[in-house]
C-alpha cells in the first residue's frame, strides 16, 4: 500500500532556531496535509496543500506540495516552545477516501 | 460548539472484554474515520465510512468492529479478538480530504 516516510523521527532545537521537517513517498499523492498534535490530543490541522509546487503559509509555518507530488516539507521558523509536539504529513490515498499519515516528528524546544 | 467528540476520554478493560468507543460529530460531515496511534507508529487507520450505513476497512481492521447508522455517531468496538489493544484511539471527520479529529480515547488493557 501506500507509505509515507516522514524524518526526521525526532528533533531538539533552541528557541528561536528554524526546524525543518520532510515527508517523501514513491506514490503519487493529489493532496498533502501537515498536522500537529500536543500531548494526549487529537492532530490539529496546521496546512493543506492541494497543487505540485504549491507553497503556502500560516504564520511561522511554511509548507511546499513537492512537484513531482512525490514529497513535501514544512519549516517552522523562530522556533518558540509552544510549538513542542508531534508533527504529521498525511496523504489522500488514490482513492480519494482516506489519509495516510506518516510516523511523525517530535519536536522539543529547549528556551 | 462544533465538533467532534470522544468518549471516554480513559478506558480500562480486563482481557477477554469488548470495549465500545464513541465518536459523535455535529460537523454535518459525510465522511467518518477511526485511527489507532501507538508510540512511534504514527496514525493507522482502522475503519473509515463514507456515508449512513456504509463503511470500509482500513489497513488494521481485524479485531474492531463499526456501524453507522447515523450521521452523526461512528462507535468503535475493540473486540476481544484484538490481540494488542492497548492504545490510543483517534476518531475524525473529514470534508474535502481534510480530517478533523477527537480529542482521542485511551484504551488500556489490564
Amino acid at each position: 500500500g501506500q507509505q509515507l516516510n516522514q524524518s526526521p523521527q525526532s528533533m531538539f532545537i533552541q528557541e528561536g532556531e528554524d526546524v525543518s521537517m520532510n515527508c517523501t513517498s514513491s506514490s503519487i499523492f493529489n493532496t498533502w496535509l501537515w498536522y500537529k498534535q500536543d500531548p494526549g490530543e487529537g492532530p490539529v490541522l496546521l496546512i493543506a496543500l492541494y497543487k505540485a509546487g504549491e507553497l503556502t503559509s500560516n504564520g511561522r509555518l511554511t509548507a511546499q506540495f513537492g512537484i513531482t507530488r512525490k514529497d513535501s516539507f514544512l519549516n517552522i521558523s523562530a522556533s518558540i516552545p509552544s510549538d513542542v509536539g508531534i508533527y504529521f504529513c498525511a496523504g489522500l490515498n488514490q482513492a480519494g477516501t482516506a489519509l495516510i499519515f506518516g510516523k511523525g516528528t517530535t519536536l522539543s524546544v529547549s528556551s | 460548539d462544533g465538533g467532534i467528540t470522544q468518549s471516554p476520554k480513559y478506558l480500562f478493560r480486563k482481557e477477554g472484554q469488548n470495549v465500545t468507543l464513541s465518536c459523535e460529530q455535529n460537523l454535518n460531515h459525510d465522511a467518518m474515520y477511526w485511527y489507532r496511534q501507538d508510540p512511534g507508529q504514527g496514525l493507522r487507520l482502522i475503519y473509515y465510512s463514507q456515508i449512513v450505513n456504509d463503511f470500509q476497512k482500513g489497513d488494521i481492521a481485524e479485531g474492531y468492529s463499526v456501524s453507522r447508522e447515523k450521521k452523526e455517531s461512528f462507535p468503535l468496538t475493540v473486540t476481544s479478538a484484538q490481540k494488542n489493544p492497548t492504545a490510543f484511539y483517534l476518531c475524525a471527520s473529514a470534508v474535502a480530504g481534510e480530517l478533523f479529529f477527537g480529542e482521542g480515547s485511551r484504551l488500556t488493557v489490564l
